[in-house]
């Protein structure tokens, strides 16, 4: 089975401008959730989906938006992109995401963002 | 709030030698414990979780974590460390409540001299 995959891998941007990241789950699983990894820091939580609505955001601003789609796939948006937002992203698919459940995630490769 | 401090942000541990990776945690309920491993440039894999039951867990690649909830602690050991260990070790606590979120440490990483 394949693992959870991002697009792209790697791209460069320019302040300001605007940039879409993409994931695919695992096959079955229903939760995406999204983590920006700065450079020498733990990632930290962005958003979590879960049967295609939002169940989750972390203190991101509002420039950060995704949505998840009717095939759990999901895309992360950010606009008026900024220096700081160059990070890894991660996305991270779970079997379940039902209130009051915890389940392990699994993490796609990332995807290397530089804002130049 | 969750949190996740690591105290140690570099480790150096001799091929062969046993390794401890500490990890403490903050959470008001029962804690879900994860640790995953990156190596540079890629995403995460999980080694092991605990949610419930035997404090003792296995993972992969020949580690075992411990929780003690009396310490907060979520410990990661190995007893032989090989070269191909050399990574980034980060200790994670999720939370239910609603939706799923893990709160990461700052992360440890191992450097494993021959």
């Amino acid at each position: 089975d394949a693992g959870v995959t991002q697009s792209p891998t790697h791209l460069i941007k320019t302040r300001g401008q605007h940039v879409t990241l993409r994931c695919s789950p695992i096959s079955g699983h229903k939760s995406v959730s999204w983590y920006q990894q700065v450079l020498g820091q733990g990632p930290q939580f962005i958003f979590q989906y879960y049967e295609k609505e939002e169940r989750g955001r972390g203190n991101f601003p509002d420039r950060f938006s995704a949505r998840q789609f009717p095939n759990y796939s999901s895309e992360l948006n950010v606009n008026a992109l900024l220096l700081g937002d160059s990070a890894l992203y991660l996305c991270a698919s779970s079997p379940s995401g039902r209130e009051g459940e915890v389940s392990e995630a699994f993490f796609g490769q990332g995807t290397r963002l530089t804002v130049v | 709030a969750q949190s996740v401090t690591q105290p140690d942000i570099h480790i150096t541990v001799s091929e062969g030698a046993s390794l401890e990776l500490r990890c403490n945690y903050s959470y008001g309920a029962t804690p879900y414990l994860f640790w995953y491993v990156q190596s540079p440039g890629q995403g995460l894999q999980l080694l092991l979780k605990y949610f419930s039951g035997d404090t003792l867990v296995q993972g992969i690649k020949g580690f075992e974590a411990e929780f003690k909830r009396s310490q907060s602690s979520f410990n990661l050991r190995k007893p032989s460390v090989h070269w191909s260990d050399a990574a980034e070790y980060f200790c994670a606590v999720g939370a239910g409540g609603g939706f799923q979120k893990l709160v990461f440490g700052t992360g440890t990483r191992l450097l494993v001299s021959p």
